[in-house]
């Protein structure tokens, strides 16, 4: 089992708005973090500090936060985002994760 | 940007001892905002945090993988390094190192290329 919950799959059309939550109770006082996944890859940081987006990586992709959820919300999907995502935390003890949320986009 | 790049052998027999390595560069193993990670992903599975250590030798393991983990660090070789003994084919996994800061963070975190190891005679 995972410390944090994201729902397992989300589907989009193209051009609209996908939200993909996490919610766990270390979220409360810790920053959430957000991996995308393609097949055969490693896993690339999208979304960092709940809402910081690296320097390299689409405004598409935004994250909030509010109490014991994060989420991350991804606008005008495009069939490139089809992918895994998977939320974390950092807590002083250890690294906790989502079990992932497959996205498709059709 | 800090880069981690991992090495060590793709294959290990069962009962033997996988070995990995990251090296760190873009920034130091040393800093003390820095902590630095080791997770991994079976087939098709999701994310398993695996242990964590800082350069100062403070370490954290996984309750499930206590037993048979340990990390180190060489801060001269710029480097942290991660043991699995006594290995099984549910050792089979592709292996990240990651390196994140506490208690906030100023900088993304950043995570190596993976390792795929398969446990296998």
């Amino acid at each position: 089992s995972y410390e944090l919950t994201q729902p397992s799959s989300v589907s989009v059309s193209p051009g609209q708005t996908a939200r993909i939550t996490c919610s766990g109770a270390v979220l409360a006082q810790k920053y959430g973090r957000w991996l995308q996944q393609k097949p055969g890859q490693a896993p690339v940081l999208i979304i960092f500090k709940d809402d910081e987006r690296p320097s390299d990586i689409s405004e598409r992709f935004s994250g909030s936060s509010s109490g014991t959820t994060v989420t991350l919300t991804i606008s005008g999907a495009q069939a490139e985002d089809e992918a895994d995502y998977y939320c974390y935390s950092a807590t002083d003890n250890n690294l906790v994760f989502g079990g992932g949320t497959k996205l498709t986009v059709l | 940007q800090l880069q981690l790049e991992q090495s060590g052998p793709g294959q290990v027999r069962p009962s033997e001892t996988l070995s990995l390595t990251c090296r760190v560069s873009g920034g130091s193993v040393s800093s003390a905002s820095y902590y630095w990670a080791w997770i991994r992903q079976a087939p098709g599975k999701g994310l398993e945090w695996i242990a964590t250590i800082h350069h100062t030798g403070a370490t954290q393991y996984s309750p499930s993988l206590r037993s048979r983990v340990m990390l180190s660090v060489d801060t001269s070789k710029h480097q942290f390094t991660l043991k699995l003994t006594s290995v099984r084919a549910t050792d089979t996994a592709t292996y990240f190192c990651a390196g994140y800061q506490l208690p906030t963070s100023f900088r993304p975190d950043s995570w190596g290329q993976g390792t795929l190891v398969t446990v296998s005679s």
